[in-house]
């Protein structure tokens, strides 16, 4: 089922921050934000996830908005193999939908030279 | 290279058979998750297992079954297969149910299923 809305395409130049937004206005108390990406016909990758608090690891940032209603996901210096799909999805961790994710149809992200 | 294995990597194969897919998951994982990716449906989920019991099922047909083995490696079974069954499938894990972050799956690469 469809809790978040994402432009379907982005560009960013290489070496500048890629922003990713993500709409998730119904979203519920326990449910938190995750974000995966897929390289071209490879497995998805995780990269991330959050409740409301701002996270960052070492691959991107997740910027949740104090509404919770939507999020960004920052890639801080973008380079060309991050050309991905950038799934943002929205799921809680201990009810009957844990693991099953629904991805939409994400972002596609270009990275240009 | 992710930890979780799938096998094979690409099978071609006619309507009307049987073909069995396998998965590996990452080690100390005991949920494995099979997904679907087809072109015009996108990533679906199918079925869940954890430590050898079936958790969930999400769109799976009837002619798909799965399970789950003691040494938590699983198979995926498609039977009679049609056109439309052709697609990547995604295996993934994750290694507690209920902690959390229990979200966090790994993908393995895939299986890449032709049907002609």
């Amino acid at each position: 089922d469809a809790k978040t809305t994402q432009p379907p395409s982005m560009d960013c130049a290489e070496g500048r921050a890629a922003n990713l937004p993500c709409n998730h206005s119904t979203i519920s108390g326990n449910e938190y934000v995750y974000w995966y990406r897929q390289i071209h016909s490879q497995g998805p990758q995780y990269i991330i996830h959050g409740l409301k608090n701002n996270e960052t690891n070492e691959m991107a940032s997740l910027i949740i908005t104090e509404d919770r209603k939507s999020s960004t996901l920052i890639l801080p210096h973008a380079t060309l193999r991050d050309t991905a799909v950038y799934y943002c999805i929205v799921n809680d961790d201990r009810g009957s939908t844990l693991g099953r994710l629904y991805f939409g149809r994400g972002t596609q992200l270009t990275v240009w030279p | 290279d992710s930890g979780v294995t799938q096998t094979p990597k690409h099978l071609i194969t006619a309507t009307g058979q049987r073909v069995t897919l396998r998965c590996s998951p990452r080690s100390g994982d005991l949920s494995v998750y099979w997904y679907q990716q087809s072109l015009d449906q996108g990533l679906q989920f199918l079925i869940q297992y954890y430590n050898g019991e079936e958790r969930a099922k999400g769109n799976i047909l009837e002619r798909f079954s799965a399970q789950q083995f003691p040494d938590l490696h699983s198979e995926l079974n498609l039977s009679s297969l049609e056109l439309g069954d052709s697609a990547l499938y995604f295996c993934a894990s994750s290694p507690t149910v209920g902690a959390r972050g229990a979200n966090v799956l790994t993908f393995g690469a895939g299986s890449r299923l032709t049907v002609l």
